[in-house]
């Protein structure tokens, strides 16, 4: 069936670091993928998304690109800040197979002043 | 986007009694979506709810222990009945929209004693 793999965290970095946060996935057919976070005490939100091959979805400086080739949808910002952390869970979505969101199991990113 | 409220957003209850969780769209949305959050952990999908129809459900979830209501296509209700201490978690309510991107409740915090 589909999954998302993220890399486990935590990720502890200092302010200004380059952050990646691996995200492999499992599906068939042509999945939508999708960035959501969690920041302390608030509901998940949605950060940015891709619906195709070679799309990049950013947002407030983060950035993915939908990667058919590997099935990856890196997370990536080139400098973080302390107000960055948060959980952040990627995520699929395909027509097949019923009609939901796959999560997944998120990653808590740290960042350090 | 959607706005999603939720009620109640904290409870503490007794084993054995049923508590119900209300969720309310300020839009007329087609898919709903009930899930529980452990805390530190990922989503879990309990039920899909469609108005008009009956509530589909994932493994490991049944309609006796978390009916669903669907009136109309601004609002749901999720039950959580006969509940035991495993139940403590964080239920969330949410909505998809086009594109598939989903928006969600600030959630409900439950605590069974």
């Amino acid at each position: 069936g589909d999954s998302v793999t993220q890399m486990e965290g935590p990720v502890t970095l200092s302010e200004e670091a380059f952050l990646t946060i691996n995200c492999t996935y499992t599906a068939t057919g042509y999945p939508s993928l999708f960035w959501y976070v969690q920041y302390p005490g608030e509901g998940l939100q949605l950060l940015l998304k891709a619906t195709k091959a070679d799309d990049k979805g950013s947002n407030k400086g983060f950035e993915a690109t939908y990667r058919k080739e590997t099935t990856s949808f890196h997370l990536e910002k080139g400098s973080v800040q302390v107000s960055d952390s948060a959980v952040y869970f990627c995520a699929l979505r395909t027509g097949t197979g019923g009609f939901k969101t796959i999560f997944g199991a998120g990653t808590r990113l740290f960042v350090k002043a | 986007s959607a706005v999603i409220s939720q009620k109640p957003s904290r409870d503490i209850c007794q084993r054995g009694t049923s508590l119900t969780i209300q969720c309310q769209v300020d839009s007329q949305v087609t898919m709903m979506f009930w899930y529980r959050q452990q805390p530190g952990q990922s989503l879990t999908l309990i039920a899909t709810a469609n108005q008009g129809s009956e509530a589909t459900y994932e493994s490991g979830f049944v309609i006796d222990k978390f009916p669903i209501s669907r009136p109309n296509l601004t609002f749901s209700t999720l039950t959580v009945s006969n509940m035991s201490p495993e139940d403590s978690s964080i239920y969330l309510c949410s909505v998809e929209e086009q594109g598939y991107e989903q928006y969600f409740g600030p959630g409900t915090r439950l605590t069974v004693t």
